[in-house]
């Protein structure tokens, strides 16, 4: 089975920008590509969604090539509240079109 | 507006039993998604409902089972459980007729202990 993958931790700073790549390369054909925040002990939260090219709302970009094989999740200026888990969430072709979710990025952003 | 709810919150069962987890989805979602969580595997999808009906389900034994009623609630059983069965369950539900096309809203999930 294709497997949806993201990097397993990244550090930041307070005010950077923070960019997180995964990649889906079975991705099904008409299915979105969604993002979740998850912090401990709660149900992962909606960050942004989107299909092919740029989406970006009040909290985050998502970048999303021609091929829609990866996105990238950006977030602006993170503060201290951001350290939090970050997952992928798109339609696995292989898995006959289940969602499949990211293994998760463990973002933690210091002082 | 109510958030997804999920009871209860947490449970402790022992190996061969078994158990029914409930969910609630926001007022007027009719699609139902669960997940189970657990440090080895991550997020796994279980299955998705929408108006009663099982519509997708992920790769998990039999054991696993589901059903949504007519109000939206839904919810999942798991027979003769296993030591590998404790995990975080999480419910979801969306306002669309297809999850990976709508934000999909979580419950805080209910903690399952398998001793």
């Amino acid at each position: 089975l294709a497997k949806t993958t993201q990097p397993i931790s990244m550090d930041s700073y307070e005010g950077q920008e923070v960019n997180i790549t995964c990649s889906h390369n079975n991705i099904a054909t008409n299915d979105y590509i969604t993002w979740y925040q998850q912090f401990p002990s709660q149900g992962p939260r909606f960050i942004i969604q989107g299909y092919k090219t740029k989406v970006t709302n009040e909290v985050a970009s998502l970048f999303i090539p021609a091929d829609r094989k990866s996105s990238t999740l950006s977030l602006p200026r993170v503060s201290l509240s951001d350290t939090a888990v970050y997952y992928c969430l798109v339609g696995d072709k292989a898995a006959g079109n289940k969602l499949t979710f990211g293994g998760g990025t463990r973002v933690l952003v210091k002082p | 507006k109510a958030g997804v709810t999920q009871t209860p919150r947490y449970l402790i069962k022992t190996r061969g039993q078994q158990v029914t987890l409930s969910c609630s989805p926001i007022s007027g979602h009719r699609s139902v998604s669960w997940y189970q969580q657990t440090p080895g595997q991550g997020l796994q999808f279980l299955f998705e409902y929408f108006s009663e009906t099982q519509r997708n389900k992920g790769n998990f034994p039999g054991r696993f089972s589901g059903r949504q009623f007519s109000n939206s609630r839904s919810e999942m059983n798991v027979s003769t459980l296993e030591l590998g069965d404790s995990a975080l369950y999480l419910c979801a539900s969306s306002s669309g007729t297809t999850p990976s096309y709508n934000e999909q809203f979580f419950g805080p999930g209910t903690r399952l202990t398998v001793l």
